[in-house]
């Protein structure tokens, strides 16, 4: 069993859609949770971090669930720039060194 | 400032080359990470260095040579590459809090080895 899925999509949504994207771990050890985004031949960028009690920036909501062991991404009002691959990464490290990545979930916006 | 340097930005190479990557970072974190990345995966990390020692190396072949000068600086020293060895290779660097730490990556080195 992989350590952290993902759904890779592609999910194709159209401007000013919302969207959402699961994601989950197995290791219900597990201390810190993150999105990044990744543009083709990019490097991936932080998107935003996931707190226990939920966060938001703008546009992005991101959930956790540790009883479920999952992590979701909402993405509302889509615009073309959010065109990426969407990855989740889980850190099973107290002290920051495992960073374990899930395959990444594909998403077009489309005019 | 978040932000981690790679250089080169393209390198190709023969299977015979030794050549070698280098990172930098100037955020004061004490992980440095090496990662490589292949067409529609996500990274496969390679090497952590905490406070400047080797803390994790995933079964990388030896023809992959790490090295960590200072707390800024990573090196990735490459010898008698196969061409499957091509890839995005991918430096991050995040602190050693103990929570919560974020990565951050630089722009990558993409080396195609001929």
């Amino acid at each position: 069993r992989k350590e952290v899925e993902q759904d890779p999509g592609p999910f194709n949504v159209p401007e000013g859609a919302t969207v959402a994207f699961n994601c989950t771990y197995s290791n219900s050890a597990s201390q810190s949770f993150f999105w990044y985004r990744q543009d083709c031949r990019k490097e991936p960028k932080l998107l935003m971090s996931v707190y226990s009690s939920g966060n938001e920036d703008g546009r992005f909501t991101a959930q956790l669930n540790r009883a479920s062991q999952y992590i979701s991404l909402l993405i509302r009002d889509s615009k073309l720039s959010d065109s990426a691959t969407y990855l989740c990464v889980v850190n099973d490290n107290n002290y920051g060194q495992n960073f374990v990545f899930g395959p990444g979930t594909r998403l077009s916006v489309l005019p | 400032d978040t932000e981690v340097t790679q250089t080169p930005k393209h390198l190709v190479m023969g299977m015979t080359n030794k050549k070698s990557l280098k990172c930098e970072q100037h955020m004061g974190h004490r992980a440095m990470y090496w990662y490589k990345q292949k067409a529609k995966k996500p990274p496969e990390l390679m090497f952590v260095y905490s406070y400047e020692k080797l803390s994790i190396n995933e079964s990388v072949p030896s023809r992959f040579s790490p090295e960590c000068p200072n707390s800024s600086l990573l090196n990735l020293h490459l010898h008698a590459l196969q061409p499957e060895d091509s890839a995005l290779y991918l430096c991050a660097s995040s602190q050693v809090s103990g929570y919560g730490d974020e990565q951050y990556f630089g722009p990558g080195t993409r080396l195609t080895v001929t």
